[in-house]
């Protein structure tokens, strides 16, 4: 398996602009996370889903931020739009089952840079 | 909410000393997991510890799950350079999340 992919691995874009990052899962994995890493804050857990469906999205900073899980091999999360504080590793991540009880296997990230 | 702090924030070691990452809950953890990023990767699963007091090792890593299931550290016997990198422990949560600590960024001086 190829593991967890991500698109773009990096992305640079000016204030304002909507940014679109990608996700596609391992194949049989239900569950799916989005985090953020930064310096300040470590990582942290935007939105999670299973089965396609949001399970808790209570880390999601603000509005501005929205994750889809049209099927089990895809999801986006976008942020419209953008600001400079949203400069972070955006790291996509799958399990088999629930978190905490299996290991998360981890893609390689998208690296956002907003100017 | 649950916060899971991880001490200290860096080592820096010379090549074949020993070090200690310390993991601490402010609640009771139903398990624990540890993970690997290496500078500019992602994190990688190492282990996880389930059971009260629970000690586990990998070749020179040795991993305790403390008694109360509150705190969790992780030993690495005569580190080597390819030892580098940040080790993060992860606490699951009432609702199943997994709460990342601050994680330990481990340098090794050749």
């Amino acid at each position: 398996d190829a593991g967890v992919i991500q698109s773009p691995r990096h992305e640079v874009t000016e204030m304002g602009q909507e940014v679109t990052l990608r996700c596609k899962p391992i194949s049989g994995h239900d569950y799916l996370f989005w985090y953020r890493q930064t310096m300040m804050r470590g990582l942290e857990l935007l939105i999670y889903f299973n089965n396609n469906v949001p399970i808790d999205d209570s880390g999601m900073p603000e509005d501005r931020f929205s994750a889809k899980m049209p099927n089990a091999s895809f999801s986006t999360l976008k942020i419209q739009p953008s600001e400079p504080r949203d400069s972070a590793v955006y790291f996509c991540a799958s399990s088999p089952g629930l978190a905490g009880v299996n290991e998360q296997f981890f893609g390689p990230g998208t690296r956002l840079t907003v100017l | 909410g649950q916060q899971v702090m991880q001490i200290p924030q860096y080592q820096h070691v010379q090549e074949g000393e020993d070090f200690t990452t310390y993991c601490n809950s402010s609640t009771t953890l139903s398990n624990i997991q540890w993970y690997k990023q290496r500078p500019g990767g992602h994190p990688v699963f190492l282990i996880q510890l389930v059971k009260s007091g629970e000690v586990k090792k990998q070749k020179r890593l040795t991993f305790q799950f403390g008694e109360a299931k509150k705190n969790s550290s992780l030993h690495i016997t005569a580190t080597q350079t390819t030892d580098v990198g940040t080790y993060f422990c992860a606490g699951r949560d009432s609702s199943y999340k997994l709460i990342f600590g601050s994680g330990t960024r481990l340098l090794v001086r050749p």
